[in-house]
């Protein structure tokens, strides 16, 4: 596509559920990052795809949060048992490889009532 | 640890000339980026230096100096659109980016 697709771009959730939040990166594009951005801070990395598999989950911060790459190109970040301490916009990146100009998306605001 | 400092927040004038500066401590070192970002939006690419020096890019320079851990970016004739946050990122050994917490910018005419 034209640009990374982030899905859904809103999402309220109750506290407690789980949520599946969708990037879709730039075509051949191999390196795909995930990261969430409270109000007034820099992006926070959360995980880092090169292809299909995951090179760093060092960000993710408990095992509630999980992410996929399958295929190599789309990517679902999955978080069970929301808090509402998750509540953020989640943002995904690719990039033509690691260490080149990363692209975003414009983002899920994710907010957990 | 690794660290990345910049200043919180900057004022300057329509026309001008602004400097951003940047500083970092971090395990390895494969690139330093800079972003702008708008309120509400995701941030967008504005620059990448590996090698020391002054990459110019139309009204945007930014500059780099590995031994010092220092990088600035430079904004000139701004203009009112630049108000932003502009936010520094550096690649450390596993190319994973490091941000800063970013510099927001305020244009006034």
């Amino acid at each position: 596509g034209a640009g990374v697709s982030q899905t859904p771009s809103n999402k309220v959730t109750e506290k407690g559920k789980y949520v599946e939040l969708r990037c879709d990166p730039i075509s051949g594009h191999t390196a795909l990052y995930w990261y969430r951005q409270s109000l007034g801070q820099g992006p926070e990395f959360l995980i880092y795809f090169q292809g299909t598999g995951a090179a760093d989950d060092s960000g993710l911060p408990n095992d509630r949060f999980f992410a996929v790459r399958p295929e190599g190109s789309v990517s679902t970040l999955k978080i069970q048992r929301t808090e509402r301490g998750d509540s953020a916009v989640y943002l995904c990146a690719s990039s033509r490889q690691a260490n080149t100009e990363a692209f975003f998306g414009q983002g899920t605001r994710l907010t957990v009532v | 640890g690794q660290n990345i400092d910049q200043p919180t927040e900057m004022t300057a004038t329509e026309g001008a000339i602004v400097q951003i500066n940047c500083t970092y401590q971090t395990s390895g070192f494969n690139g330093l980026f800079w972003y702008q970002q708008h309120a509400g939006e995701a941030p967008t690419f504005l620059s990448y230096n590996v090698l020391d020096g002054l990459e110019e890019k139309g009204r945007f320079s930014s500059f780099l100096s590995r031994s010092k851990g220092y990088s600035y970016l430079l904004l000139k004739e701004l203009q009112m659109k630049d108000s932003a946050s502009y936010l520094c990122a550096v690649a450390g050994n596993n190319r994973k980016l490091i941000w800063g917490l970013g510099t927001s910018l305020a244009v006034n005419p």
